[in-house]
């Protein structure tokens, strides 16, 4: 089995600021994902990474940079946090069509 | 570009009623998969149901789906509820790398 690693769990930030999330799996999985996740909105697809070196912008990318040096690393930056923000991001990689995703990250914007 | 519509944001009901949870999508894949996803309490959504099989019956703990793609639908079904089964219900469409997933649907099981 493998496991998917989000940090950090709780992410406090000021308006404006710039905040880096950071994702790690031990699954050996080529596909990553970042979703965001807000209450009646459903799962909204932020970027996603086919494989290392690889980025593509999902739905919800503006307001958002990714990175992936790695195959088992895929970073996700809020460019500036808007104030009063709060969802959760959750990261995910994919084998045999089913995601597979981690305990995700809770972003407070004070 | 591709949808799914999850009509109902909450669904209560009473321990040991039939369950049935909407789904329907739009896509401009010929075969395209469709998923449940359920998220617990303070868990993470993980993997329920899976098909790409038009008119199967797919089956697991208890629920099952069955892919339309006449209707494109892909409603969840289960004959009797459970308290444990109240969570958040997310159905999601794929076709290439990407999944679209709808807004979700709490079911909220009571006693």
């Amino acid at each position: 089995g493998g496991i998917i690693t989000q940090t950090p769990k709780f992410l406090i930030g000021q308006e404006g600021q710039k905040l880096t999330l950071k994702c790690q799996q031990n699954f050996n999985h080529d596909t990553m994902y970042w979703y965001r996740q807000d209450s009646g909105k459903g799962l909204r697809l932020i970027y996603y990474s086919i494989t290392e070196n690889d980025l593509q912008k999902g739905d919800l990318s503006e307001g958002y940079d990714a990175s992936r040096e790695k195959k088992s690393s895929f970073s996700l930056t809020v460019t500036s946090a808007q104030k009063n923000e709060m969802a959760v991001f959750l990261c995910a990689s994919i084998d045999n069509y089913e995601q597979y995703f981690g305990p995700g990250t809770r972003l407070t914007v004070l | 570009g591709d949808s799914v519509t999850q009509t109902e944001g909450l669904v209560t009901l009473t321990e040991g009623l039939p369950v049935m949870l909407n789904c329907t999508y739009q896509t401009i894949y010929s075969n395209p998969f469709l998923f449940w996803y359920v998220q617990h309490l303070n868990e993470s959504p993980r993997l329920l149901l899976k098909s790409f099989t038009d008119n199967k019956r797919t089956e697991h703990q208890g629920f099952h789906a069955t892919l339309h793609k006449s209707s494109s639908s892909f409603h969840l079904q289960k004959s009797s509820a459970q308290l444990s089964d109240s969570a958040l219900y997310y159905c999601a469409l794929g076709g290439g790398y990407k999944l679209t997933f709808g807004t979700g649907t709490s079911l909220l099981v009571d006693p």
